[in-house]
């Protein structure tokens, strides 16, 4: 199985920062790697498919990158509503499978 | 847009047996994959089985082999998850999610989940 190791687990940060979350595969998945938000009580949310591309409806202070095995989730300007726990999945083979999460705290 | 609902959640002794559902609408159901993912309390996300559209593959996580089986209903717009021998590891809410084609790939919408409670 593909093993999905996201860094930091979490993290503290303010309105306006700029974050980066990292995911790495224990094997290369090409860009077959999609991001999620989940904020308490409420269901996963796509917002990046394909490594870069957005989910429509998606705001533009996320963006996402990488190939292979490294990928970086970004938020160019933490917003209010950004504080949630951010996965990373792999669509590359089954069993699909999730980073552990990253939890974006406020400072 | 697409909209899931989650139904057949609740308290199971261990052992025991549960059929979820997920009933579908805003979209051409029988044009995608479909999956279920659960979330264990306080823990992350765990998929758990896809079916294909199309050729209806299946495929499943080793935690759930052999226990589960994925099926769908295209004239109901409805996927289910029979679950068999649960125990207290299959604790969870379960997502149902709408895949972003037919042969699988992420999982572009969710729904609310059903929380499945296995206990004595």
């Amino acid at each position: 199985d593909i093993q999905m190791t996201q860094s930091p687990s979490s993290l503290s940060a303010s309105v306006g920062d700029r974050v980066t979350i990292t995911c790495r595969a224990s094997q290369g998945i090409s860009n077959y790697l999609a991001w999620f938000q989940q904020k308490p009580g409420r269901a996963p949310k796509s917002l990046i498919y394909a490594a870069y591309i957005l989910q429509s409806g998606v705001p533009s202070q996320f963006s996402g990158s990488g190939s292979g095995t490294d990928f970086t989730l970004t938020i160019s300007s933490l917003q209010p509503e950004d504080f949630a726990t951010y996965y990373c999945q792999q669509y590359y083979t089954y069993p699909r499978t999730f980073g552990q999460g990253t939890k974006v705290e406020i400072k | 847009e697409a909209q899931l609902m989650e139904s057949g959640g609740g308290l199971v002794q261990p052992g025991g047996s549960l059929r979820l559902s997920c009933a579908a609408s805003g979209f051409a159901f029988s044009n995608y994959a479909m999956s279920w993912v659960r979330q264990a309390p306080g823990k992350g996300l765990e998929w758990v089985s896809t079916l294909h559209g199309g050729d209806d593959r299946t495929y499943y996580a080793d935690s759930v082999k052999g226990r589960f089986t994925i099926s769908r209903d295209n004239s109901r717009n409805t996927v289910y998850l029979q679950m068999n021998s649960l125990g207290a590891e299959d604790t969870a809410l379960y997502y149902c999610a709408k895949e972003g084609r037919a042969s699988g790939s992420y999982p572009s919408y969710w729904g609310q989940g059903t929380l499945v409670t296995v206990s004595s």
